[in-house]
């Protein structure tokens, strides 16, 4: 692994399935996000994370779940899927505990389809 | 609320300098990052300001403007694998990632 990947690189799901979305990182860094990218609008976040164990909500938190058990590893979870979650997710990763003072590395993304 | 801007899209020709502009309007600053997004790909970092003034990188440069909410980058020397989206994201007072909708430039020969 060289430096943050996701996957499935695509999905398309029914509305209502749930769906994780993995992310892992091996440049040890302490924070994470997950953005989603619309077109036409900017990355929105959806949560984040400071330092494993520790977890918060973004701009657009609503029917995403994230756990942080280690350094490593940052899922989202779509519990039950719905249309407007069609998009192309991002996963970033960061140095530092100030989350937003510091470049983020972002994952490939996943384009996710919801019908 | 916040808001920052950048125009959607901008055409320029190879060889060309290019400057992109983005306004801010955000609950707090602690600093502003350009990045590169080419099509289908994930972002990557260009650039980071939080004093005012112009950074220089390269072909590439950063100006900041804290009391007038503005920021512009400049690319020079304009090449064709320049074409891609540039967003603009501002720090807000939370250290929070506010990002534009970035502005999409075509580089024509």
């Amino acid at each position: 692994i060289a430096g943050i990947t996701q996957a499935p690189t695509s999905q398309i799901l029914a509305a209502g399935r749930r769906m994780t979305l993995r992310c892992t990182q091996d440049m040890r860094h302490n924070a994470m996000y997950w953005y989603r990218q619309d077109l036409g609008l900017g990355l929105r976040l959806i949560h984040y994370s400071n330092t494993a164990g520790t977890t918060g909500k973004g701009e657009v938190p609503d029917g995403y779940s994230v756990s942080r058990a280690n350094t490593d590893d940052f899922p989202l979870t779509l519990a039950s899927a719905v249309p407007s979650q069609t998009s192309v997710y991002f996963c970033a990763s960061s140095e530092g505990g100030l989350a937003g003072v510091n470049e983020q590395f972002f994952g490939p993304g996943t384009r996710l389809t919801v019908l | 609320g916040q808001n920052i801007d950048q125009p959607t899209e901008m055409t320029a020709t190879e060889g060309a300098i290019v400057q992109i502009n983005c306004t801010y309007q955000t609950s707090g600053f602690n600093g502003l990052f350009w990045y590169q997004q080419h099509a289908g790909e994930a972002p990557t970092f260009l650039s980071y300001n939080v004093l005012d003034g112009l950074e220089e990188k390269g072909r590439f440069s950063s100006f900041l403007s804290r009391s007038k909410g503005y920021s512009y980058l400049l690319l020079k020397e304009l090449q064709m694998k320049d074409s891609a989206s540039y967003l603009c994201a501002v720090v807000d007072s939370n250290y929070q990632l506010i990002w534009g909708a970035g502005t999409k430039l075509i580089i024509k020969p």
